[in-house]
């Protein structure tokens, strides 16, 4: 069955100090994957996407990912965190039905 | 911009109520989703919908209906409220293999 891990549920950083999210996922064939930020009592936001070619990609506010197929991962990275990025980060499969499975999401506390 | 809306942030309901959520995206997409989530949990698929009429079971269905009699709105229906059902609901529409835009969620609780 298609699954989605992110194996931290809790990550706190100081500001200004680089950022790695992790995301490991179960699925067949090549997925479409995503990340999205929830900020407290909103949606989601999408940060980025990876349908196909470079598996770098980089997505809105300064964030980037990559996925390595070899490790079934697609981990989220940011080189300085501002304590602006405060907020839950979900990573996300996309299924070839249109449909999307979430993993459980990593909350990122931001230090002073 | 991409605009996918909720009717209400905040209900709260009695057990036993039927409870009607109400989602209207403007982006003329096909496929709309009703998820709920709950702590720990991530995101759930309740239903989707990829057409006017047309839904399909996601991964839990139970206590819940939907309706899509137009392109740009998607309702989510609990027949019979219960406290299990208390939880942050949140709409999602896409075009075909994009991703999905969010509205901003009901926080519903049943008491």
């Amino acid at each position: 069955a298609q699954s989605v891990t992110q194996p931290d549920i809790h990550i706190t950083v100081s500001e200004g100090a680089s950022l790695e999210l992790r995301c490991n996922y179960s699925y067949g064939a090549t997925p479409y994957l995503f990340w999205y930020v929830q900020s407290p009592g909103q949606g989601l936001q999408l940060l980025l996407k990876y349908f196909s070619g470079d598996t770098l990609v980089q997505g809105i506010k300064g964030f980037e990912a990559e996925f390595k197929r070899s490790q079934s991962s697609f981990n989220l990275r940011k080189p300085s965190v501002h304590w602006s990025d405060a907020a839950e980060y979900f990573c996300a499969v996309g299924l070839n039905n249109n449909d999307m499975r979430f993993g459980a999401g990593t909350r990122l506390t931001v230090k002073p | 911009d991409v605009k996918v809306t909720q009717s209400s942030r905040y209900l709260v309901k009695r057990t036993g109520e039927k409870v009607f959520l109400e989602c209207v995206q403007d982006m003329d997409h096909e496929n709309m989703f009703w998820y709920r989530q709950d702590p720990g949990l991530g995101l759930r698929l309740i239903y989707f919908s990829y057409d006017v009429k047309m839904k399909e079971k996601g991964d839990i269905p139970e206590g819940y209906s939907v309706s899509r009699e137009k392109k740009e709105r998607f309702s989510l229906i609990l027949e019979s409220a219960s406290t299990n059902q208390t939880s942050m609901y949140l709409c999602a529409s896409s075009l075909v293999r994009q991703p999905q835009h969010f509205g901003d969620g009901t926080r519903l609780s049943i008491l």
